[in-house]
């Protein structure tokens, strides 16, 4: 069965502490796997996408990994800006729909 | 400028009532979708359309009803079966296998 597990459920830093999120997943034939970051009340908004293992990409403090079981959003010095709660998803092969994690809510105090 | 429109942002139901959720893109994609996000959860897909005519059921489809008759339209209609239909229902279109899904800004739907 497609899966995506994503962790911590929430995550708490200082502004300028710089972490990461994981997202892990199971899938058959992954097509793209895929970032987002949805404000409280709004809709997710595309952050990135990744194809294959080995690729990066990167916007401004953001910066995310794909390995072959599991992607990692890396956030450098995060500012209060950053908070929001970011979702990961993959596009399986066979059928055109997306498969969501249950996100990270990140917080970031001043 | 393209995008995906939701309506009404939120909306009130009765008991036993029907409602219906509207969702209207410009980008020109092929591919529609509803979610439904309960509160500290992830998005649960209800129903996808790859076509004008033609949907698939979703994970959660029990309770719910979709039409596709034009590309550009997906509504979604919340029925009386659905027990639990307080949520936050996000609309969502894609153009192929390798690309992002564009979403709407929301609709609210509570029960009173």
């Amino acid at each position: 069965e497609d899966q995506v597990t994503q962790s911590p459920e929430a995550l708490r830093l200082q502004e300028g502490e710089s972490s990461s999120l994981n997202c892990s997943y199971t899938v058959s034939g992954l097509r793209g796997l895929f970032w987002y970051r949805q404000d409280p009340g709004k809709g997710p908004e595309f952050l990135f996408t990744l194809y294959s293992a080995g690729e990066e990409k990167e916007k401004e403090r953001l910066k995310a990994t794909l390995t072959k079981k599991e992607s990692f959003l890396h956030i450098t010095a995060p500012k209060p800006e950053d908070s929001a709660t970011y979702l990961c998803a993959v596009h399986p092969g066979g059928y055109n729909k997306l498969i969501f994690g249950a996100g990270t809510r990140l917080a970031v105090h001043p | 400028d393209g995008g995906i429109t939701q309506s009404p942002k939120y909306l009130f139901r009765k008991e036993g009532q029907n409602v219906t959720l509207s969702c209207e893109q410009n980008l020109n994609h092929d591919a529609m979708y509803w979610y439904r996000q309960d509160p500290g959860q992830g998005l649960r897909l209800i129903y996808y359309s790859q076509i004008v005519n033609d949907f698939q059921k979703g994970d959660i489809a029990e309770g719910y009803s979709v039409s596709r008759e034009k590309k550009e339209s997906f509504p979604l209609t919340v029925t009386s079966a659905q027990k639990n239909p307080t949520a936050f229902y996000l609309c969502a279109s894609l153009q192929g296998y390798n690309t992002e899904a564009f979403f709407g800004q929301g609709t609210r739907l509570t029960v009173v």
